[in-house]
């Protein structure tokens, strides 16, 4: 049973356009949800998280949104760029534990 | 150098052969994890370790064992190889209050 579901598994997107990354959860014990950016040949980074008292996260292009009624959480990226490139996996993390439920990720390739 | 060191990057062995891999961390972090990376099925946590004296199963331990020599060195061997642990082999680490994870850059093992 997948805790967390991560869609699309992939995404094309034009250089100037918004990709955008879904993840939804049924586990309403999670409190901490972290995306990360992994490229070819290396190990995950962590990109950004958000916590669920509050609805929006932004870090430059990079922005979280957060719906705890519907239990989903997105990552926006605008002005998608070639070198954004990369595999994006979101996660959430329960309370009590250090461990994250991952989701299968999301191949990102942003055409010049 | 970087903080998360996985060695080998790459590596190629028999069936049935018993191989170790091996990380090591500068980040001074107590939890250390062993996670495969496969295509499709994202992130699955083998082993993990939240001291010196403590190992814990993950979701797929079975055909894997490890070993945590100090706070921080944690290898992972397979006992005996099998095609179907070819994979990409990801070492974390965590720390303190800081529930994100670092990530080494990985080993390619392919069982033939």
């Amino acid at each position: 049973q997948q805790q967390v579901k991560q869609s699309p598994q992939s995404l094309i997107v034009q250089k100037g356009g918004i990709s955008i990354i879904n993840c939804a959860y049924e586990n309403t014990a999670f409190d901490y949800f972290p995306w990360y950016q992994q490229f070819p040949g290396k190990g995950p980074a962590l990109l950004i998280a958000i916590r669920p008292d509050v609805s929006e996260k932004k870090e430059g292009r990079f922005t979280i949104s957060f719906n705890k009624s519907a239990k989903q959480f997105s990552l926006h990226i605008m002005d998608s760029q070639p070198g954004d490139s990369a595999t994006y996996f979101c996660a959430a993390r329960r309370g009590g534990s250090y461990i994250p439920t991952f989701g299968r990720g999301t191949s990102l390739i942003v055409h010049p | 150098d970087a903080d998360v060191t996985q060695t080998p990057r790459n590596r190629i062995t028999k069936t049935g052969k018993r191989i170790m891999l091996e990380c090591s961390q500068t980040k001074g972090h107590d939890r250390m994890y062993w996670y495969r990376q496969d295509p499709g099925l994202g992130l699955r946590l083998i082993y993990y370790s939240f001291d010196v004296k403590d190992i814990n199963k993950g979701e797929i331990s079975d055909g894997y064992s490890v070993s945590r020599q100090a706070q921080a060195k944690f290898s992972l061997s397979l006992e005996s190889a099998i095609p179907n642990q070819t994979a990409l082999y990801f070492c974390a680490t965590s720390g303190g209050g800081d529930y994100g994870y670092t990530f080494g850059s990985g080993t390619r093992l392919t069982v033939v």
